[in-house]
């Protein structure tokens, strides 16, 4: 079945470091990507996304770009910050099927001043 | 405006138990998702609600679980004869449309069964 795949946390970085977390994916059709993040005591919310192959998604400085040729979406930040930390999961649903999402199992972030 | 709500924020109950999860979507909010996320992992779609109806149940594990939103906004999950393994954050998200960028998540119950 469709699937996805996160790295496993927790990520541990220092301020103002550069930040990737990697996404691949398993799918039948052709997926859109998503990336959500869960901060401390709050409710899962959309960060970015790309519906098609070689698109960009980028919000708050994140970015991400939705590789076919790989079935990867990897996030990427080039200076984190404190207030990144969270919980990051990736995401996919496909196109002309039910648009509930299927979700990766998370990647908790920590950044250090 | 107020987002997504859900009571209670956490609930403790004992093996073969009867909980009900509450669920105020935000006012306008057609659609309505049901989410178990387990310890470790993503969310899991459990239900689906258009208006009063359960458009899509197939997330729903087995015949102990059900959904009811009787007028269109509030809906609660039903849990009958609870069992240790169905301990998890249950998350409620709400949406204008079906497309899943625009769903709002709400904070989640944190369900534990002993």
């Amino acid at each position: 079945g469709d699937s996805v795949t996160q790295m496993e946390g927790p990520v541990t970085l220092s301020e103002e470091a550069f930040l990737t977390i990697n996404c691949t994916y398993t799918a039948t059709g052709y997926p859109s990507l998503f990336w959500y993040v869960q901060y401390p005591g709050e409710g899962l919310q959309l960060l970015l996304k790309a519906t098609k192959a070689d698109d960009k998604g980028s919000n708050k400085g994140f970015e991400a770009t939705y590789r076919k040729e790989t079935t990867s979406f990897h996030l990427e930040k080039g200076s984190v910050q404190v207030s990144d930390s969270a919980v990051y999961f990736c995401a996919l649903t496909l196109s002309g099927g039910s648009y509930i999402p299927t979700f990766g199992r998370g990647t908790s972030l920590i950044v250090h001043p | 405006g107020a987002g997504v709500s859900q009571t209670p924020s956490n609930k403790v109950t004992e093996k073969g138990k009867y909980v009900e999860l509450r669920c105020d979507p935000i006012s306008g909010h057609t659609a309505l998702y049901w989410y178990r996320q387990s310890l470790g992992q993503g969310p899991e779609f459990l239900i689906y609600f258009q208006g009063t109806g359960a458009a899509d149940d197939s997330g729903l594990p087995n015949d102990r679980f059900f959904a009811v939103r009787p007028e269109g906004s509030v809906s609660t999950l039903k849990i009958q004869r609870t069992e240790r393994g169905d301990s998890a954050v249950y998350l409620c998200a709400s949406s204008l449309t079906t497309l899943p960028e625009t769903q709002y998540f709400g904070p989640g119950t944190r369900l534990l069964v002993l």
